[in-house]
């Protein structure tokens, strides 16, 4: 089953901070965060693992609350770098993801 | 290392036509995935390999099948196409489970079925 993010779009001007959340109605092993830019693949930004671990991406932080099934990313200091779609996977067994639908930002000048 | 690739980038069919997309990696992992990315819909899991000699499917596996090669190659192929699977189709790959590993993402390939 698909997770639900949100918001579905946020417009920033750089240097704003913003979050994305995304939120599952089964049990979670693990959570990833992939941005993808227009035309292009999706890029590996960050997995949060069950237990606390995390492994990716030094300017963006991220949180999964695992007995609540969500996951939140942080965007802080926004530059024009980060605009793009973002989506959440969810790991909810050993080989499938589910994305969520995307959450589109963007960074003005 | 050139990472996950895919051939070919575009391709146009028309309706029952048959093709195959392909993928390689050349960073020797285990794991091989292909996703189609409709607009609004996310990216969909089809099929994976768990790892050489093996394939199962995802979420929406009908109306393709594949094949994994050898370790660095894993295939999809649509034997008759439809209109229905106009989209953007992705191969990744990873080293283990999503579960515990992230996935490495191939350039895609735009199919249109007409």
């Amino acid at each position: 089953q698909q997770p639900v993010q949100s918001p579905q779009a946020v417009i920033l001007r750089e240097g704003e901070d913003a979050v994305i959340n995304c939120s599952s109605s089964k049990a979670l092993y693990s959570v990833h965060w992939y941005r993808q830019k227009h035309g292009e693949a999706p890029v590996f930004l960050m997995i949060l693992l069950k237990g606390g671990e995390q492994k990716g991406h030094e300017k963006i932080s991220a949180s999964f609350n695992e007995k609540k099934q969500q996951s939140s990313l942080y965007l802080t200091a926004s530059q024009l770098s980060y605009s793009g779609t973002y989506f959440c996977g969810a790991a909810q067994n050993d080989y499938k993801l589910s994305f969520g639908a995307g959450t589109t930002v963007t960074v003005r000048a | 290392n050139a990472g996950v690739t895919q051939t070919p980038k575009f391709q146009v069919l028309k309706t029952g036509q048959s093709m195959t997309l392909q993928c390689a990696q050349d960073m020797n992992h285990n794991s091989m995935y292909w996703y189609r990315q409709d607009p609004g819909m996310g990216l969909r899991l089809i099929y994976y390999s768990a790892s050489e000699g093996t394939t199962d499917k995802g979420e929406v596996p009908n109306g393709y099948n594949v094949s994994r090669l050898n370790k660095r190659e894993f295939s999809l192929r649509l034997e008759s196409a439809a209109p229905s699977q106009t989209s953007v189709y992705f191969c990744a790959s990873s080293v283990g489970p999503p579960r515990l590993d992230t996935q490495y993402f191939g350039p895609g390939t735009r199919l249109t079925v007409l």
